[in-house]
């Protein structure tokens, strides 16, 4: 079947830890996104990639780091200098100009 | 910049009600429209779209219809059940490539319905 995984689907960090999400896609799609979502609130965009070996900074970047060295694979580092990293984070892909799919999600607790 | 703006929640309704969540946005241009789904602790679902104008998405039953002139993208449906409950977001994507096709949301607006 084809889709869109998120590994693993509970993450606990302890502070002053990098941690690394991964997002896997086999729906052969060129764009891949990371989403960041808080309580009650909407998503907003952390990194996203259009092809392989570029990814461009969304509106939240700070902390974050990303990499993109296979077409299929999008994974996120949530680095010690994310302050308040605890969230549930969402991965997506897209065929160029069109709608997203996503992932099931990450929830991330920083202990 | 553009943006999109969503009726506060949470909305509650008894089963078999008709529902409307508003959905407005600011956006330069011809942006697509979304509305996606989140039931708890998962991913979003894509529930309907539009990419131009008059367009009317539909899919299980949920209806909204993309109206320029009053920059709004409200979803319908005439009968909830139960099983909506849900949170619902509204979306748009930017009508330039450049912008990297990504989407801006609305906040969400939570549905319960009741039996």
């Amino acid at each position: 079947d084809g889709g869109i995984t998120q590994s693993p689907k509970y993450l606990f960090r302890k502070e002053g830890q990098n941690v690394t999400l991964s997002c896997e896609q086999n729906l052969n799609h060129d764009a891949m996104y990371w989403y960041r979502q808080d309580p009650g609130q909407g998503l907003r965009l952390i990194y996203y990639s259009q092809i392989v070996n570029d990814f461009q900074k969304g509106d939240i970047a700070e902390g974050y780091s990303v990499s993109r060295e296979k077409k299929e694979s999008f994974p996120l580092t949530v680095t010690s200098a994310q302050k308040n990293p605890t969230a549930f984070y969402l991965c997506a892909s897209s065929p160029q100009d069109n709608e997203q799919f996503f992932g099931p999600g990450t929830r991330l607790t920083v202990l | 910049g553009d943006s999109v703006t969503q009726m506060e929640g949470p909305v509650t309704l008894s089963e078999e009600a008709f529902l409307t969540i508003n959905c407005t946005y600011t956006a330069t241009g011809y942006p697509s429209l979304f509305w996606y789904v989140q039931y708890p602790g998962e991913g979003l679902q894509l529930l309907l779209k539009a990419t131009k104008a008059d367009d009317k998405g539909s899919n299980k039953g949920f209806e909204a219809t993309y109206r320029k002139e009053t920059t709004s993208f409200h979803l319908e449906k005439g009968s909830v059940q139960v099983s909506d409950s849900a949170v619902y977001f509204c979306a748009l994507r930017p009508t330039f490539y450049n912008q990297g096709g990504k989407l801006i949301f609305g906040q969400g607006t939570e549905l319960s319905v009741k039996p």
